[in-house]
C-alpha cells in the first residue's frame, strides 16, 4: 500500500498559535518523511524531513513528530505567522536501491494563518 | 543558482488535442521527475529519469503520455491526444546524486476543454 494519507484538508488558526498537521501510511518500506511547502502559483518547496532512527526533529518554528509504531507522522508550526499561510503536503518514500528517491505524497493541508 | 525552469507556465486546449511541456533541471542534478497534481490533491509521480535513462515509468498512461530527456539534461513530456482529465499542473522537479530533496519548478498548468 503506497497511499499516505494526511488531515485536516485544511486549518485556520490564529497569529501566534500551533498548527498541527497529521499523516499516516501503511506501508513500512518507508524509511524518508519529508514535509513541503506550497504557495500559489509555485512549486512545492523541501521545508523539513525526518527518518524513522528519530521521534522528532526540530527546525525553528517547524517541528516533525515521529511515531514508527503507530506509522504516523506529524507537523507542528509554533508561533504561526500570516507568512505560513500555504498548503503544506507529507510524504513519504521506500527504501531505494540508489540515490534518487520516489516520493507518495499526502493529499494536502491549506493552512490559513489569521493576523 | 538558478532553478527548475519550466514552459509554458499555462496552456489551454481543446480535448484531443496534444501539448508538450519543457524542463530545464537545476544544472548538474542527475536525477529529474515529471509530477501531475490534479487541483485539491497531492503530485503523483508521472515518471522519474536517472540521466537520459528511465528509472520509472510504472504510473505514466503510456498510451497518451510520452517523455523524454534529450542527453541528460532537458526534459519534455507529450499529452497526445489529451482529455479532459488531464487537466491539472505538471510539476518538474529535479535532485542532485546523493541527495534525497527535490527541487520543483513552477509548473505548468494545463486546461483541457
Amino acid at each position: 500500500q503506497q497511499q499516505v494519507k494526511q488531515s485536516p484538508q485544511s486549518l485556520i488558526v490564529q497569529k501566534g498559535g500551533i498548527s498541527i498537521i497529521n499523516c499516516a501510511y501503511e506501508n513500512t518500506a518507508f524509511d524518508y518523511f519529508p514535509w513541503y511547502q506550497q504557495f500559489p502559483g509555485k512549486g512545492p518547496a523541501l521545508l523539513i524531513a525526518i527518518r524513522p532512527d528519530v521521534s522528532e526533529k526540530k527546525e525553528g518554528r517547524f517541528t516533525i513528530s515521529f511515531n514508527k509504531s503507530a506509522k504516523q507522522f506529524s507537523l507542528h508550526i509554533m508561533d504561526s505567522q500570516p507568512g505560513d499561510s500555504a498548503t503544506y503536503f507529507c510524504a513519504a518514500s521506500p527504501v531505494s536501491s540508489g540515490s534518487a528517491r520516489q516520493l507518495t505524497f499526502g493529499s494536502g493541508t491549506q493552512l490559513t494563518v489569521l493576523p | 543558482e538558478a532553478g527548475v525552469a519550466q514552459s509554458p507556465r499555462y496552456k489551454i486546449i481543446e480535448k484531443r488535442q496534444s501539448v508538450a511541456f519543457w524542463c530545464n533541471p537545476i544544472s548538474g542534478h542527475a536525477t529529474l521527475y515529471w509530477y501531475q497534481q490534479i487541483l485539491g490533491q497531492g503530485p503523483k509521480l508521472l515518471i522519474q529519469f536517472q540521466n537520459n535513462g528511465v528509472v520509472d515509468d510504472s504510473q505514466l498512461p503510456k498510451d497518451r503520455f510520452s517523455a523524454e530527456r534529450l542527453k541528460g539534461v532537458d526534459s519534455t513530456l507529450k499529452i497526445q491526444p489529451a482529455k479532459l482529465e488531464d487537466s491539472a499542473v505538471y510539476l518538474c522537479a529535479s535532485s542532485p546524486r546523493g541527495s534525497w530533496e527535490q527541487y520543483f519548478g513552477p509548473g505548468t498548468r494545463l486546461t483541457v476543454t
